[in-house]
């Protein structure tokens, strides 16, 4: 049973570049969440996907945004990119838009130059 | 205010040690605990949850006060494994979204 997965496993863009990220939520899900984790911080939630529709948004800009697929897979896109997006991306699936067990992705880390 | 505090640490105890780590949340309105466990460079795996009557799972204990709005985990026997960053987490009750502290490191030497 393949667990949450993500790619790339790391990636480096220049300043003002835009950026895909791609998740594949653990079998049986159909929602998933995206966040930022920079350098010694939490996790912070970025937005979640569910019936391919965005549900839930936290405190990120428009330059932030997402997709989601009929096979429940998502994508998270950056544009512009800034120095300070530099961060490691986890991507979290869970059982429906209200359970709160998320089970987590290896995560993207992302370095902007 | 951060919604979710934590000391940082890092704590660095020796094996067989019990530690102790705390976390306050700023809104009374949250609906449901949880302590996650980050190895380096990894991603984040749940722990366990936190109840009002508190839980046990082998050596961790977690307990909830919501009147303080603080939440512990508490391990017992340290062991080497135990080296990680713990996170607390809340959620409001308005869907999956999850609100983490800033994780506190933990160090278990020999």
């Amino acid at each position: 049973d393949a667990g949450v997965t993500q790619s790339p496993t790391h990636l480096i863009k220049t300043r003002g570049q835009q950026v895909t990220l791609r998740c594949s939520p653990k079998s049986g899900h159909d929602t998933v969440s995206w966040y930022q984790q920079a350098l010694g911080q939490g996790p912070q939630f970025i937005f979640q996907y569910y019936e391919e529709e965005e549900r839930q948004r936290g405190n990120f800009p428009d330059r932030f945004s997402g997709h989601q697929f009929p096979n429940y897979s998502s994508e998270l896109n950056v544009n512009a990119l800034l120095l300070g997006d530099s961060a490691l991306y986890l991507c979290a699936s869970s059982d429906g838009p209200t359970h709160t067990e998320a089970f987590f992705g290896q995560g993207t880390r992302l370095t902007v130059v | 205010r951060k919604e979710v505090e934590q000391d940082p640490g890092p704590f660095n105890v020796p094996e067989g040690a019990t530690v102790a780590f705390n976390c306050t949340y700023s809104n009374s309105a949250s609906q449901s605990f949880f302590w996650y466990r980050q190895d380096c460079r990894k991603e984040p795996k749940l722990l366990m949850s936190v109840y009002s009557s508190g839980n046990e799972d082998g050596r961790f204990t977690a307990q909830l006060n919501r009147a303080s709005q603080y939440i512990s985990l508490l391990i017992r026997d340290s062991k080497l494994s135990d080296s990680a960053t713990y996170l607390c987490v809340v959620n409001m009750g308005q869907g999956g979204k999850l609100i983490f502290g800033q994780g506190t490191e933990l160090s278990v030497k020999p």
